[in-house]
């Protein structure tokens, strides 16, 4: 079955712990991102890549770390996570190619809590 | 940051009535999507409509794209209870970046 597969699901942690969420993707697509969905205020992309060793920016990266070394997994690094970065995670992948007008596939997220 | 925005927030409606949302956004676009969301759980895409189509449908879902005036609606008709949801609109932006720009959503509850 595709799929997007995150984890953990669940987490609990204090300030200053670091963390990973991890990401994983079935359907050999390019492209994988990172968003975090607070109420009120949507999705905001953290991080996004286009492929193996390619990461770029996107609208709230501050406080994150990614990686992409295989195609299939693109984890999300908090080094030093504080209260403000408590949301619910996702992890979304597509084929790649601007204009190749391809929807994304999404993780069933991850309920980040700091303490 | 630039975000979408969507309209109403929220929206309830009796089993049976169409539902229409909008979203407008503030770039050109290569494409606009539509996600829904059930409570806490991952994005399902809908639809997606190209910057060159005006109009587009998939079941009881009916999508159009104004790209003069920034704007897309999605129309659900004959609505049921298992459309109650978020539903959030997407573009990708024609702008050489990758980023996609999510609207805030509406929340779409239909009554039995």
């Amino acid at each position: 079955e595709a799929q997007v597969t995150q984890n953990p699901r669940y987490l609990i942690t204090v300030t200053g712990k670091k963390l990973t969420v991890t990401c994983s993707q079935n359907m050999n697509h390019e492209y994988m991102s990172w968003y975090r969905q607070d109420p009120g205020l949507g999705l905001r992309q953290i991080y996004y890549s286009m492929n193996v060793e390619v990461t770029d920016k996107g609208d709230v990266p501050e406080g994150y770390k990614v990686s992409r070394k295989e195609k299939r997994n693109f984890p999300l690094i908090l080094e030093s996570p504080s209260p403000n970065q408590t949301s619910l995670y996702f992890c979304a992948s597509r084929f790649s190619g601007q204009g190749v007008n391809q929807p994304q596939h999404f993780g069933d997220g991850t309920r980040l809590s700091i303490l | 940051s630039q975000q979408g925005e969507e309209d109403p927030q929220a929206l309830s409606i009796q089993e049976g009535e169409n539902a229409t949302m909008n979203c407008s956004y503030k770039t050109s676009i290569n494409n606009l999507q539509w996600y829904r969301q059930n409570s806490g759980r991952g994005l399902v895409h809908l639809i997606l409509i190209r910057s060159n189509e005006r109009e587009k449908h998939s079941g009881r879902l009916r999508v159009t794209l104004d790209t003069s005036k920034k704007s897309s609606s999605l129309l659900i008709t004959a609505s049921r209870a298992a459309d109650t949801a978020s539903y959030f609109c997407a573009t990708d932006p024609d702008s050489g970046t990758y980023k996609y720009i999510f609207g805030t959503g509406t929340r779409l509850k239909v009554l039995a």
